[in-house]
């Protein structure tokens, strides 16, 4: 079955640097990857979407890159702000209906 | 706009009580509809979805059930709650078979004692 890896581990950085997420699968390569933040508390809001045809996607000061080679997916937030800092997810779809999403990875931006 | 509503946002239970989360979408047409459980710290585990009224596809044999009444009404429930019922239980609304993007409800934190 498919099984998506993100850093256990927080990111610190300082604000104004970029942040570099990562997410790994292990199996199929899915049609399309997507990325969601999600606040303490609350649930994961929708952000980016890419797909398998696609090399990179951008908005705003975020950007994803989907290597299905490497069977990964990159997530970057450029001039990072303390306002950044929560937990990113990444989502994969496993059917026509359903998605697997990964245990996320808490971005911390120091002031 | 779409909205999704999911109460209550906060709940003490006891071990044992029965007991009943309710999620409604509004600005749309037969949604798919999904019910996740998040624990302190961890990702999301799917528990149910449905792709229509009365269509209910389980994912984890556990103590919980759900139902779908309307179009745009997802029920959790339970009998008899258990200590590892304790978490954060969302609900999540996505159009069309082809599942894109999911929109999420403000979440149920749920703790049994």
């Amino acid at each position: 079955s498919q099984k998506i890896e993100q850093n256990s581990e927080a990111l610190n950085i300082q604000e104004g640097k970029t942040a570099t997420l990562t997410c790994n699968y292990t199996n199929y390569s899915p049609a399309y990857l997507q990325w969601y933040r999600q606040d303490p508390g609350r649930g994961p809001v929708f952000l980016l979407l890419i797909r398998e045809n696609e090399k990179e996607k951008r908005k705003e000061r975020l950007k994803v890159t989907f290597d299905t080679t490497l069977k990964q997916s990159l997530f970057h937030i450029t001039a990072s702000q303390p306002a950044d800092s929560a937990t990113y997810l990444c989502a994969l779809d496993d059917s026509s209906y359903k998605l697997i999403f990964g245990s996320g990875t808490r971005l911390l931006v120091r002031p | 706009s779409q909205t999704i509503h999911q109460w209550p946002a906060t709940l003490v239970q006891p071990v044992g009580s029965p007991l009943s989360l309710e999620c409604t979408v509004e600005g749309t047409s037969n949604p798919n509809l999904y019910w996740y459980r998040q624990a302190a710290g961890r990702g999301l585990q799917l528990l149910f979805y449905s792709v229509g009224i009365g269509q209910i596809s389980s994912e984890v044999p556990q103590n919980l059930s759900a139902s779908r009444p309307q179009d745009r009404q997802f029920i959790l429930s339970s009998k008899k709650l258990l200590l590892s019922d304790s978490g954060f239980y969302l609900c999540a609304w996505s159009g069309g078979r082809w599942v894109e993007t999911q929109y999420f409800g403000p979440g149920t934190r749920l703790l049994v004692l």
